[in-house]
């Protein structure tokens, strides 16, 4: 089955900075991958997703790389603010199943 | 995206005793799911509910552990029995919409004393 790997764990950042969290997949079937955020004590929100056949999408301050050949993909927050301090999870699916499997998270601190 | 509700939002419960988690969508969703997430972790998928049959549950949850009810295309429930501290966790139903978008319900917080 499908593995992904999510790095870092935390990440600290200044207001202001860059950060960026990647993930490496497993199975080469897979061609959706989206970013969820999950601020504290609420649901994950999907905020950004990209299929296979895209290589990068933006979306304000956000954006997303996918490398199909090496199997990563990640995601770039530009210009943090406090507001993007949350856990952010990557997933990928493909191959015909609807079920994502989903990075362990990256806890993304922005001091301001 | 679709509205999905889920009650109780929060709740602490005693061991041994059993909760129902209900989960409502504003429109009908073929693929609906139950997912746990245990305090400082991942997503983990507990279940498919299928509508009009049994779900089709991970490995490492089974059927009497957390039944699973879809009656219709909107609406599902997840009981958790015979709660023990470690299922203190929130539950989470999600939908599949527009293709692969995976959208999630509210969250039920709960905690087993």
């Amino acid at each position: 089955g499908e593995n992904v790997e999510q790095h870092p764990s935390t990440l600290s950042v200044q207001e202001g900075d860059s950060a960026v969290i990647k993930c490496t997949y497993s199975d080469s079937a897979s061609n959706y991958f989206p970013w969820y955020k999950q601020e504290l004590g609420k649901r994950p929100q999907l905020i950004i997703d990209i299929r296979s056949n895209v290589g990068e999408k933006k979306d304000q301050r956000i954006a997303v790389t996918l490398n199909k050949t090496a199997k990563h993909f990640s995601l770039h927050i530009t210009e943090t603010q406090p507001e993007d301090s949350a856990v952010y999870f990557c997933a990928a699916l493909g191959g015909g199943s609807y079920i994502p499997t989903f990075g362990r998270g990256t806890s993304l601190i922005v001091h301001p | 995206s679709a509205v999905i509700s889920q009650k109780p939002s929060r709740d602490i419960c005693q061991r041994g005793t059993s909760l129902t988690i209900q989960c409502q969508v504003d429109s009908q969703v073929t693929m609906m799911f139950w997912y746990r997430q245990q305090p400082g972790q991942s997503l983990t998928l507990i279940a498919t509910a299928n509508q009009g049959s049994e779900a089709t549950y991970e490995s490492g949850f089974v059927i009497d552990k957390f039944p699973i009810s879809r009656p219709n295309l909107t609406f599902s429930t997840l009981t958790v029995s015979n709660m023990s501290p470690e299922d203190s966790s929130i539950y989470l139903c999600s939908v599949v919409e527009t293709g692969e978008k995976l959208f999630f319900g509210s969250g039920t917080q709960l905690s087993v004393l």
